[in-house]
């Protein structure tokens, strides 16, 4: 099955700076990987997305890049503001029986 | 629209007794999954269903079972509580790509 590698687990920036998180994925046939926030005692919300046919896709400050040949995918937040201080979910699939989430990053914005 | 509606959202268990999570959707999706999330370990998947009357185990189905005898509704269920079931658990539902989850239901066992 799907492996999902997710880093760092904890990832502290000051406010205004640029966060990046990273993912790795280990079934080659898999085609889409979203991203997930996850507030303090909310639900995960879905942020953003790509497929495997495209390289980079942007919304607003977020960004996200896909590399299909090495199976990582990032994503990229500029100009962070303190709402975006939360749990960050990556993950994988290439059917219908769920994602694979990775661990989860606790994205920290310092004042 | 409710969306994805989870009852209860909070149960204390004593070790031993059983319960169900009922999970209910208004999005008419085929597709519906129970995660449990634990801190440091993500979101895992225990059971799915691709359609009404089908259901399927995911990566940490032992200790549970579910029902899909609707279309809108999928049930978990716990014959037999265990401590190590202590957990959040979230339903979802999936169309074009996207998860929509429940509130999710924190339950535990004592």
């Amino acid at each position: 099955g799907e492996n999902v590698e997710q880093h760092p687990s904890t990832l502290s920036v000051q406010e205004g700076d640029s966060a990046v998180i990273k993912c790795t994925y280990s079934d080659s046939a898999s085609n889409y990987f979203p991203w997930y926030k996850q507030e303090l005692g909310k639900r995960p919300q879905l942020i953003i997305d790509i497929r495997s046919n495209v390289g980079e896709k942007k919304d607003q400050r977020i960004a996200v890049t896909l590399n299909k040949t090495a199976k990582h995918f990032s994503l990229h937040i500029t100009e962070t503001q303190p709402e975006d201080s939360a749990v960050y979910f990556c993950a994988a699939s290439n059917r219908a029986d769920g994602l694979t989430f990775g661990k989860g990053t606790h994205l920290i914005i310092q004042p | 629209n409710a969306g994805v509606t989870q009852t209860p959202k909070f149960r204390v268990l004593k070790t031993g007794q059983s319960m169900t999570l009922l999970c209910a959707q208004d999005m008419n999706h085929e597709y519906m999954y129970w995660y449990r999330q634990d801190p440091g370990m993500g979101l895992r998947l225990i059971h799915y269903s691709v359609g009404e009357g089908t259901t399927a185990k995911g990566e940490v189905p032992d200790g549970y079972n579910v029902s899909r005898l609707k279309k809108q509704n999928f049930l978990l269920g716990l014959e037999s509580a265990a401590p190590s079931q202590t957990s959040v658990y979230f339903c979802a539902s999936f169309e074009t790509g996207e998860l929509f989850f429940g509130e999710g239901s924190r339950l535990t066992v004592l």
